[in-house]
């Protein structure tokens, strides 16, 4: 059964801690990505792989840190340093094509992350 | 920059109604492609159809279509028939050719609400 998952789904921090997110997929796809979705908005994307380790910053990278060690896992660290956590992750996968042009992207079940 | 609004915020229509959602994208790219993704209440995003800049075709699947007018920068979603299983939110998405379409920036999404 092909697919992403994300794990916790609902995940609980202290102020001043960082947790991490996990984000598998099995599809053997390239690319993977993290976006953050906060209350009646749309995502936005925070960090994104194209390779095994190599990854590039999104448009709200700052508190979150990644890695990509193995092709089928891309997990997400929040950090102290980001000021308001508390918000919905997505992560994401697609495959790239022949003419290194990248399909559409699929998505895990979501991590709930909540700072208390 | 790519942007893409979406705004109707929420709609709300009684089953067996037709609804069209409304996307307007910006981009300065000539290579681009559109998505469209839905959002039950589970929170995972499923993928529902993906339009490359080149092909203005209109394409029909079952009780949705999708009318893709580069002219306007539009790019509607059309339910015909509503049924109770359509309420979610729906976004519309956009990735630029110059990043291999890696990229995705999505709408604020419009919810869609169903009634019996």
């Amino acid at each position: 059964d092909g697919g992403i998952t994300q794990s916790p789904k609902y995940l609980f921090r202290k102020e001043g801690q960082n947790v991490t997110l996990s984000c598998e997929q099995n599809l053997n796809h390239d690319a993977m990505y993290w976006y953050r979705q906060d209350p009646g908005q749309g995502l936005r994307l925070i960090y994104y792989s194209q390779i095994v380790n190599d990854f590039q910053k999104g448009d709200i990278a700052e508190g979150y840190s990644v890695s990509r060690e193995k092709k089928e896992s891309f997990p997400l660290t929040v950090t102290s340093a980001q000021k308001n956590p508390t918000a919905f992750y997505l992560c994401a996968s697609s495959s790239r094509t022949a003419a290194n042009r990248y399909n559409e992207q699929f998505f895990g079940p979501g991590t709930r992350l909540t700072v208390l | 920059a790519q942007k893409v609004t979406q705004a109707q915020t929420e709609i709300s229509v009684v089953e067996k109604e037709d609804v069209t959602l409304d996307c307007v994208y910006e981009t300065r790219d000539t290579t681009y492609y559109l998505f469209w993704y839905k959002q039950p209440p589970s929170g995972e995003l499923v993928f529902l159809i993906r339009r490359n800049s080149f092909d203005e075709q209109n394409e029909i699947s079952g009780r949705y279509s999708w009318n893709f007018q580069k002219s306007t920068s539009s790019f509607n979603f059309t339910i015909t028939a509503s049924q109770v299983v359509d309420s979610a939110v729906y976004f519309c998405a956009l990735s630029e050719g110059r990043t291999s379409g890696s990229r995705l920036t999505f709408g604020e999404g419009t919810q869609l609400t169903v009634n019996p």
